[in-house]
Parts: structure tokens; C-alpha cells; sequence
């Protein structure tokens, strides 16, 4: 069964600085595909950045990245610059192809002005 | 384009009480889901769907059923509510293209159960 998980509870980050929240999953395919979503205080689901698994470049989307180590199961995201707009809940989240998506328990990230 | 439209956004239940939540989408996506997000705990997968017809449990559907009659729309039910039942519910959608996807969510429904 597909787990993830996301051991920092919550991060705080200086303005302009950057930070770097971990995620680690676990699944038995081959073929599946990794995301970061945001959720700010409106509740909303907003996708950062999406990686699949079959592509060993590391996805990168303006001031976000991800650190994909396949063999390792990791999943990290870097957010370079950071602004009070990043202050948000950040949830990893894997889906194997053709089957269910399943999230991690999320890290609160906060932005010190 | 209204995208992953939930009904209703909030609802106050007695123990015992029934209801159902709607989850409609308009993008002719294969997959739907239900989860719901509790603090520290983030979003648990209640059951989904990978087709018209077709559900399956996820990983906690005890005290819910689902029903996908037609491809657009996935149906939360409780039959008798709980006060552990209370919760945020999110339904969300996804599709698989040429290896390409991506989840878009509704707007979430606070339920509470007194």
C-alpha cells in the first residue's frame, strides 16, 4: 500500500530565505507520480509542483523545486526566496498509476517577516 | 468551467442523523475521490472511485458509503452520524493523460456533529 510521510509538524522560514520541507513515500510500482499541494488559511488545494517517477530530472516551477532521490523514496521541496504569500500548509502526496492518491499529514510552514 | 463543485459547504448533523455529500465535476475526469482533513492529521482517504460504477475503500471508510452512478458525480454518504465524524470533507478529481496528472478539489465541506 502506498504511505507518505511528512515528519516536520511545521517550519518557520525568514523572509527571502529558503527552506526545504521533507516528504518520504513508500510504494511497490514502478510507474506513480509525486506532487506538492498548498493549502493557505482559504482551504483551497493549489498544486505547487508535480513530478513522475519515470523522469530523473528534478521538476522545478519559478522559486519551487523538488529533490526526487527515487532509490530513496524522497521527495523533498525547496522554496527558494521566500515570501509571506509561501506561509501555508504544505502537503507531499504520491499517486500510483491508475490507482488512489494518497497525502502525507502535512507541514505548516510559516514566513517571519 | 465550475470544475469540482461540493454541496453543500457546511452542515450541522444531530448523532444518529443521515446526509450526503455531492461531489460534481465537469471535467470528465475518470477519478474521484473523498477525503477528510483533520488537524495533524491531514487529508485521509476515505474511499474513491477509478471509473463510472466502480468504488473502493480507502483508508478510512468505516461509518461511510459512496455511490458513482454517473461519471460526473461521486456521492458521500453517512448513515448515522457521529461526533467523530466531524470534519473537513474534500472531494477532489484527477485524470491520467500521457503520463500527466493532476488532482483539482472543491472547496471542502465543514460538517459538525453534535
Amino acid at each position: 500500500a502506498q504511505t507518505v510521510t511528512q515528519s516536520q509538524p511545521e517550519m518557520s522560514v525568514q523572509e527571502a530565505e529558503t527552506v526545504t520541507l521533507s516528504c518520504t513515500y513508500d510504494t511497490s510500482e514502478s510507474d506513480y507520480y509525486l506532487f506538492w499541494y498548498k493549502q493557505p488559511p482559504s482551504r483551497q488545494m493549489i498544486l505547487v509542483i508535480r513530478q513522475e517517477a519515470y523522469k530523473q530530472q528534478n521538476a522545478t516551477e519559478n522559486r519551487f523545486s523538488v529533490n526526487f532521490q527515487k532509490a530513496a523514496k524522497s521527495f523533498s521541496l525547496k522554496i527558494s526566496d521566500s515570501q509571506l504569500g509561501d506561509a501555508a500548509m504544505y502537503f507531499c502526496a504520491c499517486m500510483e498509476y491508475g490507482n488512489k492518491l494518497v497525502f502525507g499529514a502535512g507541514t505548516i510552514l510559516r514566513v517571519k517577516s | 468551467n465550475a470544475g469540482v463543485t461540493q454541496t453543500p459547504k457546511f452542515r450541522v448533523l444531530k448523532t444518529g442523523q443521515s446526509m450526503t455529500l455531492l461531489c460534481a465535476q465537469d471535467m470528465n475526469h475518470e477519478y474521484m475521490y473523498w477525503y477528510r482533513q483533520d488537524p495533524g492529521m491531514g487529508l485521509r482517504l476515505i474511499h474513491y472511485s477509478v471509473g463510472e460504477g466502480t468504488t473502493a475503500k480507502g483508508e478510512v471508510p468505516d461509518g461511510y458509503n459512496v455511490s458513482r452512478l454517473k461519471k460526473q458525480n461521486f456521492l458521500l454518504g453517512l448513515e448515522s452520524a457521529a461526533p467523530s465524524q466531524t470534519s473537513v470533507y474534500f472531494c477532489a478529481s484527477s485524470y491520467l493523460g500521457s503520463g500527466f496528472t493532476e488532482a483539482f478539489f472543491g472547496q471542502g465541506t465543514r460538517l459538525t456533529v453534535v
